[in-house]
């Protein structure tokens, strides 16, 4: 239980570009969705937290209107990359936060998504 | 802020070695502690979890003990294998910071037959 799907898990896009990355949360609601970037041998970086139906809180040096997160439903929510640039290019991961089958809050995470811009 | 710090890597042991990744935290509150896996290709995977002082938690042969005094959460493990081979990150999540994992920067560990 508690599966936490992410879409596409590679993509490659010319620079300029716009990409969307989906994370949804197969078997539970997910009331909590956090976004992290991971640079190559770094550690995940919190990027923005957004509760469905609420705007996203991003992190400090975090983009907003580079990175935009919508979490629409309490299973889907995305970040699209806006007009993306080869520094941009990075392993994208979500992970959902909300109430299992069991009634008990769970935390899972995507495998990820590596985005490479050209 | 909170803060994650774990030892740096890489790490290589030989096969049915004995493993300790150490990882001290800095945090306000009373924070749960946690292991993640990732193995080369694949998602973050939670290993182990503590969520209260001297607290242990355990899972396919790995221990950590949350150990509020030194604010440590050291992974260890008895015997490795190749298939352990992966980077292992310890985290923490506290309420005072929305819920989200604040990770340290990753141990990988490469296990030699």
């Amino acid at each position: 239980g508690a599966v936490v799907s992410q879409h596409p898990s590679w993509v490659i896009c010319k620079s300029g570009t716009s990409v969307k990355i989906e994370c949804r949360s197969l078997d539970f609601q997910a009331t909590t969705m956090f976004w992290y970037r991971q640079f190559p041998k770094q550690s995940l970086m919190l990027m923005a937290t957004s509760n469905e139906g609420s705007k996203a809180t991003y992190e400090q040096g975090v983009e907003k209107d580079k990175f935009l997160i919508n979490h629409a439903s309490l299973t889907l929510s995305t970040l699209t990359v806006t007009s993306a640039h080869p520094e941009d290019s990075s392993f994208y991961i979500c992970s959902a936060s909300g109430d299992g089958l069991s009634g008990a809050n769970v935390l899972t995470f995507g495998a990820g998504s590596r985005l490479t811009v050209l | 802020g909170d803060s994650v710090t774990q030892m740096e890597g890489p790490v290589t042991l030989s096969e049915e070695a004995f493993l300790t990744i150490n990882c001290t935290y800095t945090a306000t509150g009373y924070p749960s502690l946690f292991w993640y896996v990732q193995y080369p290709g694949e998602g973050l995977q939670l290993l182990l979890k503590a969520t209260k002082a001297d607290d242990k938690g355990s899972n396919k042969g790995f221990e950590a003990t949350y150990r509020k005094e030194t604010t440590s959460f050291h992974l260890e493990k008895g015997s490795v294998q190749v298939s352990d081979s992966a980077v292992y990150f310890c985290a923490l999540r506290n309420s005072n910071s929305g819920y989200a994992l604040n990770f340290g920067k990753g141990t990988s560990l490469l296990v030699t037959p």
